[in-house]
């Protein structure tokens, strides 16, 4: 199994230009969630999804959205990039409970 | 919302020394989890917790769930250069549904 898999790894972005950050997971889990991670700081919950077509928002989800049209993958879109979105953005599932995550994407925006 | 404090916010220690790290709520969590992220890379879970009182071990590492359902440490002992990291508790809270709330995190440094 790959686990939770991520892409791209690093990314460039310019204000108001907009991208799709991919996740995919191989272990069947109907939990999946997205966060941030600004430096030094932990990490901040975006949006989640209790199962395929359901999606519902986490602490942080102005700029962002989602859809899951799949149990393994779960896309975050950034509409008009903003650098306050500069962050680590890391992509976890889960059965129930223990939530296992992604490498993680960095994310610039200049 | 509910909040973890984790303390202490950054450790720096010999090699060979047993590290103790606490993470407090002002709220029950119903399930502990402690998670290591190491840099560049995602967090790895540890040690999970569901029951009040429980005390588990993975390897050198111990953490317990508190009696009182809103704490939980995190214990590892003869530390190593490879336990080098970042430690993040996190909890489900009692009435949630599956939102993990996190600490901000124990930056351990090891001198050698």
């Amino acid at each position: 199994n790959a686990g939770v898999t991520q892409t791209p790894k690093f990314r460039i972005l310019k204000i108001g230009q907009s991208m799709t950050l991919q996740c995919t997971q191989d272990m069947n889990h109907n939990y999946m969630y997205w966060y941030r991670q600004d430096p030094g700081m932990g990490l901040k919950l975006i949006y989640y999804s209790v199962g395929a077509g359901i999606t519902d928002k986490g602490e942080v989800p102005n700029g962002y959205n989602v859809s899951r049209s799949t149990t393994e993958d779960f896309p975050l879109r950034l509409e008009l990039a903003a650098p306050s979105q500069t962050s680590v953005y890391f992509c976890a599932s889960s059965y129930w409970g223990e939530q296992f995550f992604g490498p993680g994407t960095r994310l610039t925006v200049l | 919302g509910q909040q973890l404090n984790q303390s202490p916010q950054s450790m720096f220690i010999q090699e060979g020394e047993d590290v103790s790290m606490n993470c407090t709520s002002s709220s029950i969590f119903n399930t502990w989890l402690w998670y290591k992220q190491d840099p560049g890379e995602g967090p790895v879970l540890l040690i999970a917790l569901y029951k009040a009182g429980e005390l588990t071990s993975n390897g050198r590492l111990t953490a317990q769930f508190g009696i009182t359902r809103k704490d939980s440490f995190l214990n590892i002992s003869a530390s190593i250069p490879s336990d080098v990291g970042i430690y993040f508790c996190a909890g489900f809270p009692n009435q949630g549904a599956q939102k993990l709330v996190f600490g901000q995190g124990t930056r351990l440094t090891i001198n050698p």
